[in-house]
């Protein structure tokens, strides 16, 4: 199984800055099957990337994601306030399709 | 659009069983691969089953293994999840969700979720 670690648990930020997120995967994920949601309070979660640097459709290009192997990250170039909400990370493409444990932005 | 409504939720007590649905619509249901994925109060996220766009293949976590079954009705456009000897670990909310694109088995991410169903297993 692999297991997915995000970093950092918790960022404070305000609108306007750029923000680094950190997915690190306990073995190679193949294919780059990485992709990452946002979850907002009383939602369900939304795709944003998949395949670790496909934009899903009606995502913002502010939105990009990069990695492989074990190493992967989210970018936010200027964070909106729709941005705000809980991040995941997910490996998919065989199972299990384990989940990082999210690491959550909240509004400074 | 892409629709996912799940039903089926509520109170059960430890051990006992319950069966939930996922009703589909705004897709060719039986070429897309389907997941049941669970949150717990509070908690993050955890991957529940997947079963394949014709049925023919399905898989879990270990955590339900052996007590859940994943299955589908393509003519009905549904989706299940059904739970046996539940435990109070798994109360959560149950969310099915969709591949992103047909075909495969879980190999495009997860591109559209359901509201989900909250499950509380409780004496």
């Amino acid at each position: 199984e692999i297991v997915l670690t995000q970093s950092p648990g918790t960022l404070s930020l305000s609108p306007g800055e750029r923000v680094t997120l950190s997915c690190r995967a306990s073995q190679s994920v193949s294919s780059s099957f990485l992709a990452w949601y946002l979850q907002k309070p009383g939602q369900p979660p939304r795709l944003l990337i998949y395949g670790a640097s496909s934009r899903a459709t009606g995502i913002p290009d502010r939105v990009s994601g990069s990695g492989s192997g074990t190493d992967f990250t989210l970018t936010l170039s200027r964070l909106e306030p729709e941005d705000f909400g809980v991040y995941y990370c997910q490996h998919y493409g065989s199972s299990p399709f384990t989940f990082g444990p999210g690491t959550k932005v909240d509004m400074k | 659009q892409v629709q996912l409504v799940e039903s089926g939720g509520g109170v059960v007590q430890p051990g006992r069983s319950l069966r939930l649905s996922c009703a589909a619509s705004g897709f060719t249901f039986s070429t897309f691969a389907m997941h049941w994925v669970r949150q717990a109060p509070g908690k993050g996220l955890e991957w529940v089953a997947l079963i394949s766009y014709d049925g023919s293949k399905t898989y879990y976590a270990d955590s339900v293994k052996g007590r859940f079954t994943i299955s589908r009705d393509n003519s009905k456009n549904t989706l299940y999840l059904q739970m046996n000897s539940l435990r109070p670990e798994d109360t959560a909310v149950y969310y099915c969700a969709r591949d992103l694109w047909p075909g495969g088995s879980g190999r495009s991410g997860f591109g559209s979720w359901g509201q989900g169903t909250l499950v509380t297993v409780s004496s």
